[in-house]
């Protein structure tokens, strides 16, 4: 069965650079979540999107921006990288229902690394 | 997340021995997910509570959710080493859109 895709697996920036992940839901998904984990840490919810729309946002930086776009895949983009960005960044999608049902399945994650 | 705290943080069994993670919330449980976590890998969704005094399981994995004292617990019967992994709970917030808070994970060793 397909899953969620994220792409690229793995990212080395310099500092103040600009990264770009992406992420394909798995499909017929409508709602995309973007969670950082950092090393020994638990996810933190970042943003998502239902329907091409932001439904949520977390702790997510000014410096950090996603959209969704038409065919439901969603972009993360990050600016002015600093050192503290390192992270694994996780694409999760689940079919938007108004209410708590459904399962909520992950991408292998995005390993950025900013040197 | 202090929302949700996991117990134990660590644990290290033989291979064969049973054992139970604790998840406990300080808010109202809509629904609980357990994930389990390779390290630097991707989060594997193994199952999903809703209901109070919900109970599933998956091969040898079985979680139970206790609504009333916000708290589930996951307990794996006869632990392999394959079961080795970081284990996360995470909660369902009240919103409509199904965003999970995630607990602080509990490392799982199994010695063969």
């Amino acid at each position: 069965a397909a899953g969620v895709i994220q792409s690229p697996r793995h990212l080395i920036k310099e500092k103040r650079e600009t990264a770009t992940l992406k992420c394909y839901p798995i499909p017929r998904h409508d709602t995309v979540y973007w969670y950082q984990q950092g090393p020994g840490q638990d996810p933190q919810f970042l943003i998502s999107f239902y329907e091409k729309m932001q439904s949520d946002k977390g702790s997510i930086p000014d410096r950090f921006s996603a959209q969704q776009f038409s065919d439901y895949h969603s972009e993360l983009n990050m600016s002015s990288l600093e050192l503290g960005d390192s992270a694994l960044y996780f694409c999760a999608s689940s079919l938007g229902t108004s209410g708590p049902t459904g399962e909520l399945f992950f991408g292998e994650g995005s390993r950025l690394t900013v040197l | 997340s202090q929302e949700l705290e996991q117990s134990p943080q660590s644990l290290i069994v033989q291979e064969g021995k049973n054992l139970t993670i604790n998840c406990t919330s300080s808010k109202t449980l809509y629904g609980l997910y357990w994930y389990k976590q390779k390290y630097g890998e991707g989060l594997i969704f193994l199952m999903m509570l809703q209901k109070g005094g919900e109970e599933k399981s998956h091969e040898k994995i079985t979680a139970k959710l206790d609504e009333k004292k916000q708290q589930s617990s996951l307990h794996i019967t006869a632990s392999q080493p394959s079961h080795a992994g970081i284990y996360l709970c995470g909660f369902l917030n009240s919103g409509g859109y199904q965003k999970v808070t995630f607990g602080t994970g509990t490392k799982l060793q199994v010695i063969p």
